[in-house]
């Protein structure tokens, strides 16, 4: 199995400020993906960090708002960039570790006032 | 556009059988079915996955119908530690997943 760490576990931000979330894998991994989850709801995919190449972004995010970092087979950062209330969320990071399913990291819970 | 049913919530008694279902408008050949729980808040927890044969490990079963559009999780010995948000998908690459809103199970003494 794959051990994620991120940083940090939470945080309080002002509105317009952006936060940096880091991915630590524990083993190379081929595909690193990001979440986010609103209070009360479930986990939306915001997109695909390639090792070596841009991000594939789902519907609805941009990389504008959502920069994606890949440096390497083992780390991966999600930028909030601008942030607003609406950005509060928790923002979890998850990788397929070689096996057929996913890892999930603890996640982000992000407060934007 | 394709859709993953689930009941919002359901209770179970502590020690009981949960069996929890799911139904997924469309799904194609090469789409397993996915089971993953989260327990507050905490990152999602792999339970189970199937292509169309009955799946068992230490944690669940897993039934498939025939046309693999419905599936079942089971929890045999249901404890308050199963108290969570399981949610039903399904993938063709095993690490992308679209989730939908799951179904809160209770485990009540």
């Amino acid at each position: 199995s794959a051990v994620i760490s991120q940083k940090p576990s939470r945080d309080i931000c002002q509105r317009g400020t952006s936060l940096t979330i880091q991915c630590q894998v524990d083993s190379q991994v081929t595909m690193m993906f990001w979440y986010r989850q609103q209070p009360g709801q479930s986990l939306t995919l915001i997109a695909t960090a390639n090792q070596g190449s841009e991000a594939t972004y789902e519907s609805g995010f941009v990389i504008d708002k959502f920069p994606i970092s890949r440096p390497n087979l083992t780390f991966s950062t999600l930028t909030v960039s601008n942030m607003s209330p609406e950005d509060s969320s928790i923002y979890l990071c998850s990788v397929d570790g070689g096996q057929p399913k996913a890892f999930f990291g603890q996640g982000t819970r992000l407060t934007v006032v | 556009d394709a859709k993953t049913t689930q009941p919002p919530s359901m209770d179970c008694a502590e020690g009981r059988a949960a069996n929890l279902p799911c139904n997924h408008s469309t799904i194609s050949g090469n789409e397993y079915v996915y089971w993953y729980r989260q327990i507050h808040s905490q990152g999602p927890q792999y339970i189970i996955h199937g292509l169309k044969n009955n799946e068992t490990n230490e944690m669940a079963s897993l039934i498939i119908t025939e046309d693999r559009k419905s599936s079942t999780l089971i929890l045999p010995h249901a404890t308050l530690r199963d108290t969570a948000v399981y949610y039903c998908t399904k993938s063709h690459n095993f690490n992308k997943f679209y989730f939908g809103s799951g179904t809160k199970l209770n485990v009540k003494p």
